[in-house]
């Protein structure tokens, strides 16, 4: 079946340094990936969405490239914002018309001054 | 911004009790969605519906049934529920395809069963 695979536990930043979390995933399928966010104590939302022109999707600073050749879809910034500081889900979906949405293990980020 | 409405928002059970957890979402969405969120294993889904009549199992859908009797409203069954579904509990919806896909998702639901 499919599964994501996401950098695991927490991420530990100093604000104003890159940040890069990493997303693979297998699937016999070509599919669609996401980010999602939840900050504490709230839903998660979506950040970013692969598009199937293989344009480069940004949101609040945030981009992720989907290389196929790797099956990844890493997550990057170039700056970090103690703002930044939540939880961060990479998802899948297969394609077509099959909503299944397959999510990751998380990755906790947090960000400090 | 397109509203989901878990609820309860917190339910405290008795192992072997029956529980429903209840979801309604009012943006016309086909598909819906019922996660559980757990340290160390993120969000696992349960059960997913592509409308009003359909329910599919998910990656874990021992011990939980769902039903979707209308476009809006989708719940969360646990005929017998035990401890290890201590949890807490997401409904999402959305629809598929398109630039603009996303899920919504509901506040949550925090359930113990004691």
């Amino acid at each position: 079946g499919d599964s994501v695979t996401q950098t695991e536990g927490l991420v530990t930043l100093t604000e104003g340094l890159p940040v890069m979390l990493n997303c693979t995933y297998q699937s016999t399928y070509s599919p669609f990936l996401f980010w999602y966010v939840q900050h504490l104590n709230e839903a998660p939302k979506l950040l970013l969405k692969s598009f199937t022109d293989n344009k480069r999707p940004e949101h609040q600073g945030f981009h992720a490239t989907l290389h196929k050749s790797s099956s990844s879809f890493h997550l990057q910034k170039s700056s970090a914002q103690l703002s930044d500081s939540a939880l961060y889900y990479c998802a899948l979906r297969r394609g077509g018309s099959n909503a299944k949405l397959t999510f990751g293990k998380g990755t906790k980020l947090s960000v400090k001054s | 911004e397109a509203a989901v409405t878990q609820s309860p928002r917190n339910k405290v059970a008795v192992t072997g009790g029956k529980v429903t957890l209840s979801c309604n979402q009012t943006n016309n969405h086909n598909n819906m969605y019922w996660y559980r969120q757990d340290t160390g294993h993120g969000l696992r889904l349960i059960h997913y519906s592509y409308g009003a009549g359909s329910t599919e199992k998910g990656d874990i859908p021992d011990g939980y049934k769902a039903s979707r009797p209308s476009q809006e409203n989708f719940s969360l069954i646990l005929e017998l529920a035990t401890p290890s579904q201590t949890s807490v509990y997401f409904c999402a919806s959305g629809r598929t395809g398109g630039d603009n896909e996303r899920l919504f998702f509901g506040h949550g639901t925090k359930l113990s069963v004691l």
